[in-house]
């Protein structure tokens, strides 16, 4: 089945320490997405990337970083700079010719410890 | 600036009454139009979406919305609500030339038996 896998499901994050998401598709979308989700607060966008190799910001990417070498990943790292990281994250793609048709994963919950 | 309102963050209705969801949406351009459904600790789940044409859209699980341009709203509705609806509610804004979608802040609706 294709769609978009996210793990883990969740996430427990030290003091001082960095965790990164993982976010992969089988769907042959070129551009995907990273939201950080908050109780009453909807969807925020962190970063996003079109094609490989490249990416941009999002409305909130302070202490955040992300990659994309493969179509099929998108990992998110969480950094010490992030310091209110506990949220719920979801990771989202789409394809080339409806880039505004987004398909979700099942998300990561993070948490601080 | 761009954004999208739902003005009523939670929603409590009577099983196999009426339901309407509403959401406002400010954009200077052209926009695509979205409905998204979340059940608890999942992803986002595409409900329905305006692109063009008809201003009445019909999506999954018996909801419909209703495309208005002049009051630039795209209400969800459904006309008898089961138990099985019960989750959070999102509408999704693309503004062209943006390449981004703009969530509205969420509405939880909750089946009362």
């Amino acid at each position: 089945d294709g769609g978009i896998t996210q793990s883990p499901k969740y996430l427990f994050r030290k003091e001082g320490q960095n965790v990164t998401l993982s976010c992969e598709q089988n769907l042959n979308h070129d551009a995907m997405y990273w939201y950080r989700q908050d109780p009453g607060q909807g969807l925020r966008l962190i970063y996003y990337s079109q094609i490989v190799n490249d990416f941009q910001k999002g409305d909130i990417a302070e202490g955040y970083s992300v990659s994309r070498e493969k179509k099929e990943s998108f990992p998110l790292t969480v950094t010490s700079a992030q310091k209110n990281p506990t949220a719920f994250y979801l990771c989202a793609s789409s394809t080339g010719q409806a880039k505004n048709i987004q398909y979700f994963g099942a998300g990561t919950r993070l948490s601080v410890l | 600036a761009q954004s999208v309102t739902q003005l009523d963050s939670q929603v409590p209705v009577f099983e196999e009454a009426p339901v309407e969801l509403r959401c406002n949406y400010s954009s200077s351009v052209s926009v695509y139009l979205f409905w998204y459904v979340q059940y608890p600790n999942q992803g986002l789940q595409l409900l329905l979406k305006y692109l063009s044409g008809s201003t009445l859209v019909k999506g999954i699980n018996g909801f419909e919305a209703e495309f208005n341009k002049s009051q630039t709203s795209f209400h969800l509705r459904k006309p008898s609500v089961h138990i099985s609806d019960t989750a959070e509610y999102f509408c999704a804004v693309y503004h062209f030339g943006n390449e981004k979608l703009t969530f509205g802040t969420g509405t939880r609706l909750t089946i009362i038996p």
